[in-house]
């Protein structure tokens, strides 16, 4: 049974870098036939997808928030990473973690989330 | 702004069956698989249904799920107080070159 968890600080100041870790166990990232996700929700609204990572390296991001979001593989440690740049207040949001079959692009499974908020 | 629409809320009786519809285009609902998931309150998300109608271990065939044209529906038969939830559909997006989620739906149990 695959288990992913969040990781980070819950407090970014604007204009920072808002950095999170996810943890994988229960399967490897270089297994191949998953993408590694990181999706967000703000309070109270719905869900958006920020991108994935193949464990090669190879990833994809949503369009508009490319020009601030990277996402890194650490196969030796079996996590993932996401870094978020100049973060504004409307970037405070739950952010996810999820394992995505490369076929068909569903998320199948997701970690608790983690909170993090932007402000001074 | 999404590009795939659900209703806000729907509701109904324990017992009864609703129905939560995900409109789109053929950008993505119309040549592109669609999941749907579920969101208890204070919870992550769980994948409900996927590849339009296939059901994940363990998910009870209560759920149901179809796709026509750039639209799908979701399905809850023999509605129960634990189904309160949000839903949301979801697909790959050509257009937006990305993946995109539904506007969600609240399902209230009467």
């Amino acid at each position: 049974q695959v288990q992913l968890q969040e990781s980070g600080p819950g407090l970014v100041k604007p204009s920072q870098t808002l950095s999170l870790t996810c943890t994988v166990s229960g399967d490897s990232i270089t297994g191949g036939d998953f993408y590694w996700s990181w999706i967000r929700q703000p309070p109270g609204k719905g869900l958006e997808w920020i991108g994935y990572i193949y464990y090669s390296g190879n990833a994809y991001y949503n369009p508009s928030l490319k020009s601030r979001v990277a996402i890194s593989v650490d196969p030796s440690k079996n996590h993932f990473s996401l870094n978020l740049t100049s973060v504004t207040a409307a970037d405070t949001a739950v952010y996810y973690c999820a394992r995505t079959t490369v076929t068909t692009a569903k998320f199948d499974s997701w970690g608790q989330g983690t909170l993090v908020t932007v402000s001074s | 702004q999404s590009v795939l629409t659900q209703p806000p809320s729907v509701s109904a009786a324990p017992g009864q069956k609703v129905t939560i519809s995900c409109s789109g285009s053929s950008y993505n609902i119309g040549n592109n698989y669609v999941s749907w998931y579920q969101q208890l309150p204070g919870t992550a998300p769980k994948l409900l249904i996927y590849d339009n109608n296939k059901r994940p271990s363990g998910i009870p065939d209560r759920f149901s799920g179809s796709k026509s044209g750039t639209s799908a529906t979701l399905g809850i038969t023999g509605l129960q107080t634990g189904d309160e939830a949000d839903y949301y559909c979801g697909t790959w997006d050509s257009s937006q070159r990305g993946y995109v989620f539904g506007t969600g739906t609240k399902v209230t149990v009467l």
